[in-house]
């Protein structure tokens, strides 16, 4: 089955990090690339970063530049996001999503909550 | 880089036609055919309804159509039906490996 999987939802205090992951399954992982996407309550999609799934490479939004990191595993067809000094309005559902006709396949979302 | 103009709010009647817009720049919709458009539902991960400007994904209905001219792309939903009833987000890539998104609009069905 062709999906994203995320990781589970988190708590954190202001100032603190969070990691999140994204497991692809069903597909080459290395066909597509994955980016993230956060989603505040109440509030807009905002594109986070780009991950290239063959090279590693990552490219983030000028927004969070310097407090998101996106790493790829291909051992196990992950991708991380780690976004560091946590602030309230950080408070999130964040999403990874396949790159492949648009933004064709989604993970279920993550809470994060700050 | 400020998030793509759209109306924050649509409304029409089951079997009407609405149209969102999507007003970018010379840097985004109006320089490459990557735009897309993603349907979200409360607590729903968001779905694409159309990429590459114009393309539908199989299994989204054919009453979801797309547009751009210039630096401004649309999204037409005909026959509006009350499962339409969502929030829409445009979305378009800006070159080198990024993305800019449009503020969405609540679409409602009366």
């Amino acid at each position: 089955q062709v999906q994203l999987v995320q990781s589970g939802a988190e708590v954190k205090k202001p100032g603190a990090s969070v990691k999140v992951s994204c497991k692809a399954s069903g597909y080459t992982f290395t066909t597509f690339d994955i980016v993230w996407v956060r989603q505040a309550t109440g509030q807009g999609l905002e594109w986070m970063g780009w991950m290239q799934t063959d090279s590693g490479n990552a490219v983030y939004a000028q927004k969070f530049q310097g407090r998101v990191t996106l790493t790829r595993d291909t051992s196990i067809n992950a991708v991380h996001m780690e976004l560091s000094s946590l602030r309230p309005d950080d408070t999130a559902l964040y999403f990874c999503a396949r790159n492949g006709g648009g933004l064709g396949l989604w993970g279920q979302g993550t809470l994060v909550t700050v | 880089q400020s998030a793509l103009t759209q109306p924050r709010s649509v409304s029409g009647s089951p079997g009407q036609s609405v149209t969102i817009s999507c007003i970018g720049t010379s840097s985004d919709v109006g320089a490459y055919n990557f735009v897309s458009w993603y349907q979200i539902h409360p607590g729903k991960a968001p779905k694409v309804m159309i990429y590459d400007v114009t393309q539908r994904p199989s299994g989204v209905s054919d009453r979801f159509s797309g547009s751009k001219s210039g630096n401004t792309a649309s999204l037409t939903v005909s026959g509006l039906q009350a499962e339409d009833e969502a929030d829409y987000y445009c979305c378009s890539y800006a070159g080198g490996h990024t993305l800019i998104f449009g503020g969405g609009t609540q679409l409602t069905v009366l």
